[in-house]
């Protein structure tokens, strides 16, 4: 079975205090890691897909990259408006093919 | 903008009395899902359509029920509902013609049982 886990379970920054947020994954034939950030009382919000390991994607202060075990995503400077929970899923060969299994996020404050 | 609408956003009902959630879209995805989350936790599937196929998921409690009458629009019924019911209810689609098959989310609709 799929197991998804993210660290921390929460981050308190600073403005401008880079850091990282991990997603570590144990998949039967990843086929796709995706990071969402949610606010809260809303729908997540897609941020990224990623799918070999290797490979990077950036938006804005944010890096996500990907191993065979994990995922991280860099904050890079972070400001008061990057506070959200980030969510990291998972779609395998082990699941019906649509289904993503998310992990239970990690809740970050950055503070002025 | 193209997107994924819910609604209400805030549902209210009571105990055992039955609710209907609606979601619509305008990307004109081929697949659309229904999640239910609850506090601090992660989103879970309940089902999803693949067009007019449905797909239960096997620890979907047989109070919800789903119903799709076209591309755009589909329903989550929750028959009986019990106060262990009440979460976030999260639609989102997805197109399979794209690479990743990434999904799109609504707001959601908050579902209070009282």
């Amino acid at each position: 079975e799929d197991q998804v886990t993210q660290s921390p379970e929460a981050l308190r920054l600073q403005e401008g205090e880079s850091s990282s947020l991990n997603c570590s994954y144990t998949v039967s034939g990843l086929r796709g890691l995706f990071w969402y950030r949610q606010d809260p009382g809303k729908g997540p919000e897609f941020l990224f897909t990623l799918y070999s390991a290797g490979e990077e994607k950036e938006k804005e202060r944010l890096k996500a990259t990907l191993t065979k075990k994990e995922s991280f995503l860099h904050i890079t400077a972070p400001k008061p408006e990057d506070s959200a929970t980030y969510l990291c899923a998972v779609r395998s060969n082990s699941n019906s093919g649509y289904a993503l299994n998310f992990g239970k996020g990690t809740s970050l404050l950055v503070t002025p | 903008d193209a997107m994924v609408i819910q609604n209400p956003r805030y549902q209210v009902t009571q105990f055992g009395k039955p609710v209907t959630l609606s979601c619509s879209q305008t990307l004109n995805h081929n697949v659309m899902y229904w999640y239910q989350q609850k506090s601090s936790q992660a989103p879970k599937l309940l089902f999803h359509y693949y067009d007019k196929d449905f797909n239960n998921e096997a620890d979907t409690p047989d109070n919800f029920q789903s119903r799709r009458p076209n591309t755009s629009f589909c329903f989550l019924d929750i028959r009986s509902p019990g106060l262990g019911d009440a979460a976030m209810y999260l639609c989102a689609t997805s197109s399979v013609s794209e690479a990743y098959n990434e999904q799109f989310f609504g707001p959601g609709t908050r579902l209070t049982v009282l």
